[in-house]
C-alpha cells in the first residue's frame, strides 16, 4: 500500500523568509501524481501545486515550488517570501495511475505558522 | 463559478438525532468523496462514489451512510448521532481520472452533545 509521510507536524517561519516542508512517499508505481494542498484555519482546502512523476522539471506556482526527487521518493514544498496568509495546514498527497480506481493518499499534514 | 458546496457549515445537535450533511458540486464531476478530519487534522476517507448509484466505504469505518442518486449530489446521513461523531466532515469531488486532484468543499463542523 502507498503511504505518505510528513515528518514535521508543526513549523514556523518569519514573514518574508523561506520555508521548506518535507514529504516522502512509498510506492512501487512508476507513474503517479503528487500534490500539495493548503487548508487555512476554518477555510476550504485548496490545491497549491501538483507534479507529474514522469516530468523531471520541478513544478512552480508563483512563490511555491517543489523539489521532486523521484529516486529518493521525496516531494518537498518550498514557500518563498512567506506571507501571513500562508499560515495553514499543508497536506502532501500521492495518487497512482491505476486505470480508474485512483484515490488520493494524504499525509498527516504540517501546521505552518507565519509570524509577523 | 464551478464549485462544491457543503451545508450546514456548523451543526450542533443532540445525541440520537438523525442528521444529513449536504454536498453538491456544479462541475459535473463523476467521483465524489467524504472525509472525516480528526482534531489532529488528519484526513480519513469514509465514503466515495464513482458515479450515480455507486457508493463504497472508505478506509475508516463509519456508521454514516451515503447515497448518489444524482451526479451533483452526495449527502451523508447519520441515523442516530453520538458524541463520538463529533468531527469535521469534508466533501470533495474529482474528474473520472483525478490527475488534477480533488476539489474540496468548505466542510461541516459537527458537534454532538
Amino acid at each position: 500500500a502507498q503511504t505518505v509521510t510528513q515528518s514535521q507536524p508543526e513549523m514556523s517561519v518569519q514573514e518574508a523568509e523561506t520555508v521548506t516542508l518535507s514529504c516522502t512517499y512509498d510506492t512501487s508505481e512508476s507513474n503517479y501524481y503528487l500534490f500539495w494542498y493548503k487548508q487555512p484555519p476554518s477555510r476550504q482546502m485548496i490545491l497549491v501545486i501538483r507534479q507529474e512523476a514522469y516530468k523531471q522539471q520541478n513544478a512552480t506556482e508563483n512563490r511555491f515550488s517543489v523539489n521532486f526527487q523521484k529516486a529518493a521518493k521525496s516531494f518537498s514544498l518550498k514557500i518563498s517570501d512567506s506571507q501571513l496568509g500562508d499560515t495553514a495546514m499543508y497536506f502532501c498527497a500521492f495518487m497512482p495511475h491505476q486505470g480508474g480506481s485512483e484515490k488520493l493518499v494524504f499525509g498527516k499534514g504540517t501546521k505552518l505558522t507565519v509570524n509577523p | 463559478e464551478a464549485d462544491i458546496y457543503q451545508t450546514p457549515r456548523y451543526l450542533v445537535i443532540g445525541t440520537g438525532k438523525k442528521i444529513t450533511l449536504e454536498c453538491s458540486q456544479t462541475m459535473g464531476h463523476d467521483k465524489m468523496y467524504w472525509y472525516q478530519q480528526d482534531p489532529g487534522m488528519e484526513l480519513h476517507l469514509i465514503h466515495y462514489s464513482y458515479g450515480v448509484n455507486s457508493t463504497e466505504k472508505g478506509d475508516l469505518s463509519s456508521e454514516s451512510t451515503v447515497s448518489r442518486i444524482r451526479t451533483e449530489h452526495f449527502p451523508l446521513t447519520l441515523e442516530s448521532a453520538r458524541p463520538s461523531h463529533t468531527s469535521q466532515y469534508l466533501c470533495a469531488s474529482s474528474e473520472l481520472f483525478p490527475n488534477y486532484g480533488y476539489t474540496f468543499g468548505s466542510g461541516t463542523r459537527l458537534t454532538v452533545v
